[in-house]
């Protein structure tokens, strides 16, 4: 069983476009989190939920929108997407502290 | 604040030959530190954490609050321990927040 999974794997697309990636983990985890990792693989949070409750958000555009509908699932929706968005971004769940378990990744790219 | 430093961006050692990945962290409570590895095109995976003071596929990590730090240590370097290597921190006022380091890739030549 995985244990964090992302849908799609691999995402192409046009600039100017709205775009959604899903993501679920199935550990009973009570956080989850999404993080950009770029082209120098630099790894950044994006948000962070505990409880279907956002916690974090760091300084992300606000065209990136996360939604909890219950704590084992946490979706990404990105509006009006731009060429800078392109990188992998990784889904991540852990208990409130402690190791973090983390999705395949979706490789965005954007034309 | 909480921080994370991975010092080099880029190691390269040969087979055989010991490996050491810095890692140095500012906090001001207690925190939990991780390494983490990710092989080429993969998820991160839980490599190692502070408290459970394990070795893993040869590696091992101490926590030396003194000079906050946690390098990775591994003696007897493999070319499959080619990869991207994250120290993490977690902890503090932020609850769920983790602090990652830049990375350090670690390539080990035949």
């Amino acid at each position: 069983d995985t244990a964090v999974s992302q849908t799609p794997k691999y995402l192409v697309t046009q600039m100017g476009n709205d775009k959604s990636i899903k993501c679920e983990q199935n550990l009973g985890h009570d956080t989850m989190y999404w993080y950009k990792q770029d082209s120098k693989k630099f790894l950044k949070i994006m948000f962070s939920y505990n409880n279907k409750e956002l916690i974090i958000n760091e300084t992300v555009p606000n065209r990136f929108s996360p939604k909890s509908p219950d704590k084992a699932h946490l979706n990404l929706h990105i509006n009006s997407l731009e060429l800078g968005d392109s990188a992998v971004y990784f889904c991540a769940s852990s208990q409130v502290t402690g190791a973090q378990y983390f999705g395949p990744g979706t490789r965005l790219l954007v034309l | 604040a909480q921080r994370v430093t991975q010092p080099e961006k880029l190691l390269s050692v040969f087979k055989g030959a010991p490996v050491e990945l810095k890692c140095n962290y500012s906090y001001s409570g207690s925190p939990e530190l991780f390494w983490y590895v990710q092989y080429s095109r993969q998820r991160l995976q839980l490599l190692l954490r502070h408290i459970s003071r394990e070795s893993i596929k040869g590696f091992t990590a101490d926590l030396n609050k003194g000079e906050t730090s946690f390098h990775l240590k591994k003696p007897f370097a493999q070319e499959e321990d080619s990869a991207m290597y994250y120290c993490a921190l977690s902890g503090g006022t932020n609850a769920g927040k983790s602090t990652f380091g830049d990375g350090t890739t670690l390539t080990v030549k035949p």
